[in-house]
Order: C-alpha cells, then structure tokens, then sequence
C-alpha cells in the first residue's frame, strides 16, 4: 500500500545546480500538490494540478517549474538552485472534496 | 490578517489532561475542514474531517463554529504519543479547483 513516495529522501546541492524531486501516487487521485515547509511557515503551496494535463501555480512558485506527467506522477523541478529552497519539499495528492494524502518528504539542502 | 491562524503554542500538558486548540479562518466562503497532525521530521498525516455538527473520534472531538470562523480540536486524556504539532486546514472550493490552506500549527508536548 504505497499511497504517495517521494524521491529522493534527502539531497543535498550546489548553488546553481539543477534537480528534479519525483512523486507518484497510486491512490487514482486526480489532483497532485507540492509544498515547502519552512521553520514557523507552515505548508506554502508552489504549485499545483487539479487534474491530469493541467498545473497552476501557488503561493511561491518561483524558481520551481511542474510537470504532471500523467495520473500518477507530478515532478518538481528547480533549473538553478538557490539556498533560500532549502527547505523540506511535501508532494500530496486527493479526491475532490476529500483531506489530501500526504508523502514522507524530501529534505533538501542548497550550499 | 493571516487566512488560517493558530496559536503556535507549545502547549505543555500533563498526561491525562483535556487540551483544546482552535484555529480561525478569514475566508466566509471555506467549505471543508480537517485537522492534520505532523510528528517532527514527518510528513503531516490526517488526524480528522470536522463536520457542521461536531465529531468525535475516540478521545479526540472536533467542532466547528461557521459564525465566528473557527474549528476547534479537543484532546481527552492526554497520552505521550499525543505529543506533536497540530495542523488545521481549510478547504475553499474557486474556478481553479480547491484551494487547501495550513495553518502553521500547534505543538503539543504531553509529560509524565
């Protein structure tokens, strides 16, 4: 019962470099998130797809792009990363109407 | 005025004490509420829906007030393991689809 997994678990990167984080689910959800998480921030949404073909941004979606690559898999990607994303990245995935299911994480650090 | 605001805590409780936490929401139009908990370094997983009409799950109830905009969450016979931060959301239905959003959380260290 693998529900959302997220890769990697933890990463750590370079000014500058790139990095795509990956989520599936296989819970048939249709719509998929990806979030931050901060110290005191809380949840911020970058972005967003409500359905298969389909992303809209969030609340920070700077320096992020998204692919929704079919039903089961949402990818994040930073072109060039920064130290203001380090952070602990939170992909989820629902049922309209339904509380979202939530994956265990990637930690991300940027030096 | 913050969409979704909770008091941060840390609420240092004996075990077996009653603890409450609320949470208020700006949005009138909000439509569905949940309460999430989130163990340090985890992922934040579902603790309960919060109906109209207030539930309950086992030592936990969960009530709702759409006229002062908040949701409350009760804890009955603090356990150890009840320790961890406590994340409310709401859930608002726009043309773009549903727009969930956290609270920052209340943490709650429950001791001996």
């Amino acid at each position: 019962n693998a529900g959302v997994t997220q890769t990697p678990k933890f990463q750590v990167l370079k000014t500058g470099q790139s990095m795509t984080l990956q989520c599936a689910q296989d819970m048939n959800h249709n719509s998929m998130y990806w979030y931050r998480q901060d110290p005191g921030m809380g949840l911020r949404l970058i972005y967003y797809s409500a359905s298969e073909g389909t992303t809209d941004k969030g609340e920070v979606p700077n320096g992020y792009n998204v692919s929704r690559l079919n039903k089961r898999e949402f990818s994040l990607r930073l072109e060039s990363a920064a130290p203001s994303q380090t952070s602990v990245y939170f992909c989820a995935s629902k049922l309209s109407g339904q509380p979202q299911h939530f994956g265990d994480g990637t930690r991300l650090s940027i030096l | 005025r913050k969409e979704v605001e909770q008091d941060p805590g840390p609420f240092n409780v004996p075990e077996g004490a009653t603890v409450a936490f609320n949470c208020t929401y700006s949005n009138s139009a909000s439509q569905s509420f949940f309460w999430y908990r989130q163990d340090c370094r985890k992922e934040p997983k579902l603790l309960m829906s919060v109906y109209s009409s207030g539930n309950e799950d086992g030592r936990f109830t969960a009530q709702l007030n759409r006229a002062s905009q908040y949701i409350s969450l009760l804890i009955r016979d603090s356990k150890l393991s009840d320790s961890a931060t406590y994340l409310c959301v709401v859930n608002l239905l726009t043309g773009g689809g549903n727009k969930l959003t956290f609270g920052t959380g209340t943490q709650l260290k429950v001791e001996l």
